[in-house]
């Protein structure tokens, strides 16, 4: 039922930077800005970047987004063991009226 | 601070209605641009939206669920209620509700797990 693509697992060693692809269409990425979460095993995803690039207050600048056409992407600079989560993108999408979540990307530190 | 709590039945029966209620605080859905929605994930699987209300009583569903879905807020009680009609087995999941700001979903509830099963 997800809208948006993302790759089941992306994983690194401790100081890699990772990337987390997320490919969506012209109704949902194309058109809107996107949202990145965060969320540990048994615990509420958590608002990790917003509007593309912007991070609340309280998250590391390990932490980065991107968008361009209809992909976006969310990179983590200098893994540590503690960024070990599932990280989900999301967007409004115009075409269907909703909100859209992205399949989820497991992130093991190795 | 804003929290947001969800509460409801933990195990509902094939076909019965399901009923969540939203209690949150530290701030107002009759703010402008704010908004309440839920969120729902099985056990394993990915987030999935369900619904949303916005300040002005828009109120938004997920196309594949609108037929079973209604959400209704009372500004008053601080409070959002989603009732989901014919439950199933595949509807067992954590339900979570979200506060809706400019800046997207942004706080979350910490999640109420419900169980369909005879």
């Amino acid at each position: 039922q997800s809208v948006l693509t993302q790759p089941p697992s992306a994983s690194g060693t401790p100081g890699q930077r990772v990337t987390i692809s997320c490919s969506g269409r012209s109704s949902n990425i194309g058109s809107n800005t996107v949202n990145w979460y965060q969320q540990f095993p048994g615990t509420a995803p958590k608002l990790l970047i917003y509007s593309n690039d912007q991070r609340p207050s309280g998250i590391p600048d390990r932490f980065s987004g991107s968008k361009s056409g209809t992909s976006a992407s969310l990179a983590i600079s200098g893994l540590q063991s503690e960024d070990e989560a599932d990280y989900y993108c999301a967007a409004w999408d115009d075409r269907l009226n909703a909100y859209v979540f992205g399949t989820g990307t497991k992130v093991p530190v190795l | 601070q804003i929290t947001l709590k969800e509460s409801g039945p933990t195990l509902v029966k094939p076909t019965q209605t399901l009923t969540l209620t939203c209690t949150f605080s530290g701030f107002s859905l009759s703010t402008s641009g704010v908004g309440v929605g839920w969120i729902r994930q099985p056990p394993g699987k990915a987030l999935e939206w369900l619904a949303l209300v916005y300040w002005d009583d828009d109120k938004r569903y997920s196309p594949s669920l609108q037929s079973r879905l209604t959400i209704t807020k009372d500004t008053s009680k601080n409070q959002v209620v989603l009732t989901m009609t014919n439950m199933d087995p595949v509807d067992t999941a954590t339900y979570y509700c979200a506060q809706l700001t400019p800046r997207g979903i942004d706080y979350w509830g910490q999640g109420t797990l419900v169980t369909v099963s005879s």
